[in-house]
């Protein structure tokens, strides 16, 4: 069955400073990932997906992706933090579950804070 | 507007009292599921629903029934809530189980289980 780890529980930046949102994923084949975001009190929005191709991908907010299939991993980068990014991170892998069906699974998360 | 909504958003209850927590789309998707979502777990399946009265288990079924009797909507049931299912509830839909498909989540329902 596929796992997916995100190592960080919590992670704190300054406004404006660069971040990396690490993910690291178990399956025997190249899986679909997926980045999502939950601000507080609210359901999760997609920001992000990889499933073919190009293994940097662009997403909405100026965030974006990297795949490495050597190293099993999806983080999830930003050159300039906003203070609406504050919010928490889930990497989810969809990943081929049998009887002709897929199951997402996602990690436990990732909550971001940002000091002014 | 394209959209999955969830009744109620927020419901306090009392163990063994049956209750029902809808989910309904506008978007004809096929694929409908449910999640749990708790501190320092994430998100976990707790059902799924791959078309019009087809639904199986996700990862943590027990405690919880679903139907799916039109594709728009997919409630879900407590028939005997417990307080360890006092939870933050999703329902989730997309329009396919290929796996580059999007779910797309509802608000979420807050359940607290006296």
């Amino acid at each position: 069955a596929q796992s997916v780890t995100q190592p960080d529980i919590h992670i704190t930046v300054s406004e404006g400073a660069s971040l990396e949102l690490r993910c690291n994923y178990s399956y025997g084949a190249t899986p679909y990932l997926f980045w999502y975001v939950q601000s507080p009190g609210q359901g999760l929005q997609l920001l992000l997906k990889y499933f073919s191709g190009d293994t940097l991908v662009q997403g909405i907010k100026g965030f974006e992706a990297e795949f490495k299939r050597s190293q099993s991993s999806f983080n999830l980068r930003k050159p300039s933090v906003h203070w609406s990014d504050a919010a928490e991170y889930f990497c989810a892998v969809d990943a081929y579950s049998g009887a002709g069906s897929y199951q997402l699974t996602f990690g436990k998360g990732t909550k971001l804070s940002v000091i002014p | 507007e394209a959209q999955v909504t969830q009744n109620p958003r927020y419901l306090i209850t009392v163990t063994g009292k049956k209750l029902t927590v809808t989910c309904s789309q506008n978007m004809n998707h096929e694929y409908m599921s449910w999640y749990r979502q708790d501190p320092g777990l994430g998100l976990r399946q707790i059902y799924y629903s791959m078309n019009v009265e087809v639904t199986d288990k996700g990862d943590v079924p027990e405690g919880y029934k679903v139907s799916r009797k039109e594709k728009r909507n997919f409630p879900l049931i407590l028939e005997s809530p417990s307080p360890n299912q006092t939870s933050l509830y999703f329902c989730a839909s997309s329009f396919g189980l290929a796996g580059a498909e999007t779910q797309y989540f509802g608000p979420g329902t807050r359940l607290l289980v006296l």
